[in-house]
């Protein structure tokens, strides 16, 4: 079977502060992708990163940073030093592709707020 | 460059109605998905089509759902007849080449029905 699990349903803090977002995922599948994707309050979703099954290097961007570890099934999302601008939906996405079929699979999300 | 275009942006209708949500997914982009969003149910996937063809339609709802892509470049969501429990929010998307892509979304069509 294959899920997403973001066990966090709303997170708060103060600006400045960081905010780590669990992501844990289920697959049988030795090859596949995960995703995040932010909700701003205006409802469209923007792809934030994608990374392979193979890479488990972790990345930074900015403020944003992810840590994929395999051993765990998790894909870790942190904003550093938050701002309110990060306020949002956050998606955590599995997708696999197993013989003659795939699976695509989205987290229920977490919700940031983040207050001046 | 244009982003995926998705039409009406919102939609009020009364139940029973036909309703038709259209999308034009980004250029060169070979995959296409249709979302359905509620506070109840969060994030559906509906169908995902690749090349023009429905891969996997088990996630729409019912007979009363229906989605065509004539084209590489627009997809319809069609539901007829409409009802209250069809409110929601529908994103398109649109990749570069099947689930393995990042997908880019649309707008999204706000469809209350009455």
């Amino acid at each position: 079977a294959q899920k997403v699990t973001q066990a966090q349903t709303e997170i708060s803090v103060v600006e400045k502060e960081d905010v780590t977002l669990d992501c844990v995922y289920e697959t049988r599948d030795t090859t596949y992708y995960l995703f995040w994707y932010k909700q701003p309050p205006s409802g469209e979703l923007v792809f934030l990163i994608r990374r392979n099954s193979f890479d488990e290097q972790n990345e930074i961007s900015g403020r944003y940073s992810w840590n994929f570890q395999k051993s765990t099934s998790s894909f870790n999302f942190t904003i550093t030093a938050s701002q309110v601008v990060d306020s949002a939906v956050y998606f955590c996405a599995l997708s696999a592709l197993l013989p003659n079929d795939y699976k695509l699979s989205f987290g229920a999300g977490t919700t940031v707020t983040v207050r001046a | 460059d244009a982003g995926v275009i998705q039409s009406p942006r919102h939609e009020v209708t009364e139940m029973g109605q036909e309703v038709t949500l259209r999308c034009k997914p980004i250029s060169g982009h070979n995959s296409l998905f249709w979302y359905r969003q509620t506070m109840m149910r969060g994030l559906e996937l509906l169908i995902y089509f690749n090349n023009n063809v429905p891969i996997d339609d088990s996630g729409m709802p019912e007979d009363r759902f229906s989605a065509k892509m004539p084209n590489a470049s627009f997809s319809t969501l069609k539901i007829q007849p409409s009802e209250p429990r069809d409110s929601a929010v529908y994103f398109c998307a649109s990749s570069l080449n099947g689930i393995s892509y990042e997908q880019y979304f649309g707008p999204g069509t706000r469809l209350t029905v009455t």
